[in-house]
């Protein structure tokens, strides 16, 4: 079975703290993606990855980046934490590019700025 | 998690029978529609998908319709069981110039009664 795994399952900030989300999937799959989930809104891409070192904005990227300097490897950052962050992040993860596959999600990671 | 079914729709079904959960999807140029199941405390997982050149596609337990004339899209869940309690949300999935944007349903929330 395909596992994604989030490292923190909780999370709680002070505004304007660097904070960082990791996300590891252990089946090889080429794209990566980091969703935010918030009450009333369905889910919204923020990053995705398609191999590593790679990157491409998704609909929110504004005060987020990425990295991904390993396959199995994708990181959430967000530079200055803001109140308006608080939210559930999700990754997830995929096989390959080109064509649709399906996207295998973690357990998430829920965020709170205070 | 917790918070993200506070706004949702309910549908409350008696253990045994079966449920309908529908959702209307915006493009009709989309090309594959999915379902996620997603439990308190949890990421979504996968149930089912169905092409936009078929109608109708049954898994275990599970028969997704898709009506492309209404735009509509529904999951049935035969027998239903307390595990089934859930939050249930769609996505549909749009090629663009050969990238693949998904774009997901708000939800929802499925209550089983013993």
């Amino acid at each position: 079975d395909v596992k994604v795994t989030q490292s923190s399952r909780y999370l709680v900030k002070r505004t304007g703290e660097k904070v960082f989300l990791e996300c590891v999937q252990d089946m090889d799959h080429e794209n990566m993606f980091w969703y935010r989930q918030d009450p009333g809104l369905g889910l919204r891409l923020i990053y995705f990855s398609y191999d590593v070192k790679m990157k491409e904005k998704g609909d929110i990227p504004e005060g987020y980046s990425v990295s991904r300097e390993k396959k199995e490897r994708f990181s959430l950052i967000l530079e200055s934490a803001s109140t308006n962050q608080t939210s559930m992040y999700l990754c997830a993860s995929s096989l390959f590019w080109g064509s649709y596959n399906e996207q295998f999600f973690g357990p998430g990671t829920r965020l709170t700025v205070l | 998690g917790e918070s993200v079914g506070l706004h949702l729709p309910t549908l409350s079904v008696q253990e045994g029978d079966n449920s309908i959960i529908n959702c209307a999807y915006s493009n009709s140029a989309s090309d594959y529609f999915i379902w996620y199941k997603q439990e308190s405390g949890k990421g979504p997982q996968f149930i089912i998908d169905i092409r936009s050149n078929m109608d109708k596609r049954q898994g275990q337990r599970v028969t997704v319709l898709l009506n492309k004339t209404v735009k509509h899209l529904s999951l049935q869940i035969a027998a239903t069981q307390p595990g089934d309690s859930a939050v249930y949300f769609c996505a549909e999935v749009l090629t663009t110039s050969g990238t693949y944007k998904y774009i997901f349903g708000t939800g929802t929330r499925l209550k089983v009664l013993a």
